[in-house]
């Protein structure tokens, strides 16, 4: 069974800087694109970032890049994502996601981390 | 970026009715078109991939159609447990989009 388990969430002040976690098992971890999506209080979903199998390439939306870095460790079957620079539009449930690269989807998904950026 | 818009933004049904829900893309996107199903406090799931592909155990009441900019999710025969949030995701291009979503209330 695929299992996602994210970690590292918590209340942060702006400015500052958070790092998340996300245990896969269940699965070759290595074989498979992973991503964040995060989704705002009461709003819809927003991809954030993909990374490919090996860590070779990444991607990022704009209001991010530069600001968090997704990353991976294949020998431990963990994704990474650190955040740094936090602002409150940042706050959200960040949910991690296996990527079908070949199909282009998320086609599991962790149970989410909440995130809130405040003073 | 590509601009997914849904439609309605809410649908009151009740159990048993068949529905439709709209996703349009602000261009031409072929094919690469995702629905996921969220239910209160739990996470999405993907229930059709390239707007008419079914995904395995997912129920044979949900279908979906379309292609380039115009998609269309069916479910025949709403089911009490089908009451969510619907999103519409793209995978054309980059960054990847979803839609704000549809969401499905017992009338």
């Amino acid at each position: 069974e695929v299992q996602l388990v994210e970690s590292g969430g918590g209340l942060v002040q702006p400015g500052r800087s958070l790092k998340l976690s996300c245990a896969a098992s269940g699965f070759t971890f290595s074989d498979y694109a992973m991503a964040w999506v995060r989704q705002a209080p009461k709003k819809g979903l927003e991809w954030v970032a993909t990374i490919i199998y090996d860590g070779s390439s990444t991607y990022y939306r704009d209001s991010v890049k530069g600001r968090f870095t997704i990353s991976r460790d294949n020998a431990k079957s963990t994704l990474y994502l650190q955040m740094d620079s936090l602002r409150s539009e940042d706050t959200a449930t960040y949910y991690c996601a296996r990527y079908d690269w070949e199909h282009d989807y998320f086609d599991y998904w962790g149970q989410g981390v909440m995130v809130t950026v405040s003073s | 970026d590509i601009m997914l818009t849904q439609s309605p933004a809410t649908l009151s049904v009740t159990p048993g009715e068949s529905i439709s829900l709209s996703c349009r893309a602000s261009q031409s996107i072929s094919t690469n078109l995702h629905w996921y199903q969220q239910k209160p406090n739990e996470s999405p799931r993907v229930l059709i991939k390239y707007a008419s592909q079914t995904i395995s155990g997912i129920p044979s009441r949900f279908s979906g159609s379309g292609s380039g900019t115009d998609f269309t999710l069916n479910i025949n025969r709403v089911e009490p447990e089908d009451f969510s949030v619907y999103y519409c995701q793209q995978s054309n291009s980059w960054p990847r989009t979803f839609g704000a979503g549809t969401k499905l209330e017992l009338k």
